[in-house]
């Protein structure tokens, strides 16, 4: 009953590091996104996949890369981490239907100093 | 741009109350509107609307669409200290992307 799984949970990194957020869903959805989440604001679609091979950018791609090398993961990997990166990322995962909903991770708490 | 807007942005009533939050929508070729609720952690699916004029229920929670007028609403009747959360309500357009508010904080008081 995994469902949508990314990891770490929390992470401080250093201006100018980079790191790989993890996603990893099991219920054979082709959509897959990644959202950062501000304090008080709604959630902003940074990169999102339509199918293993395929990404497309969002609304805030900026800072960001991302892969979907099999159906399952869709990692995402910040370059040069920046103070303005702090947030909280939700990876997400659907099935493009009439009456698909869409799944969240548990999210990753994120803090850049 | 396509945009959703949420009202009121927060909003604060005793247990008992009736609530009615808001969302209202531009967005080409739209297909659904979504409400979430979010706790602390992720959020978590409420109603899919497509159809104007169709109340959708769950329990204490009913949502409506309104196609004509681009907008939703939902309800919470007899709100218990458990509905306090941040509603968020989501557009979808034709290609299956979500457009978000920026939510509803709801704060329930005893």
């Amino acid at each position: 009953n995994a469902g949508v799984t990314q990891t770490p949970k929390f992470r401080i990194l250093k201006i100018g590091q980079s790191m790989t957020l993890q996603c990893t869903q099991d219920m054979n959805h082709n959509y897959m996104y990644w959202y950062r989440q501000d304090p008080g604001m709604g959630l902003k679609l940074i990169y999102y996949s339509v199918g293993a091979g395929i990404t497309d950018k969002g609304e805030v791609p900026n800072g960001y890369n991302v892969s979907r090398s099999t159906t399952e993961d869709f990692p995402l990997r910040l370059e040069l981490a920046a103070p303005s990166q702090t947030s909280v990322y939700f990876c997400a995962s659907s099935h493009r239907g009439s009456g698909n909903t869409i799944y969240f991770g548990e999210g990753s708490w994120l803090t850049v100093v | 741009e396509d945009k959703v807007v949420q009202s009121p942005l927060s909003l604060v009533v005793h247990e008992g109350d009736t609530v009615t939050l808001n969302c209202s929508y531009e967005v080409t070729n739209f297909r659904s509107l979504l409400w979430y609720k979010q706790e602390k952690k992720a959020p978590t699916f409420l109603f899919m609307l497509t159809s104007s004029g169709i109340e959708k229920k769950s329990g204490r929670l009913s949502s409506i669409l309104d196609k004509k007028e681009l907008f939703s609403i939902l309800n919470i009747t007899a709100t218990q200290t458990g509905d306090s959360a941040v509603y968020l309500c989501a557009a979808m357009d034709s290609n299956y992307q979500l457009i978000w508010g920026a939510g509803t904080k709801l704060i329930i008081k005893p």
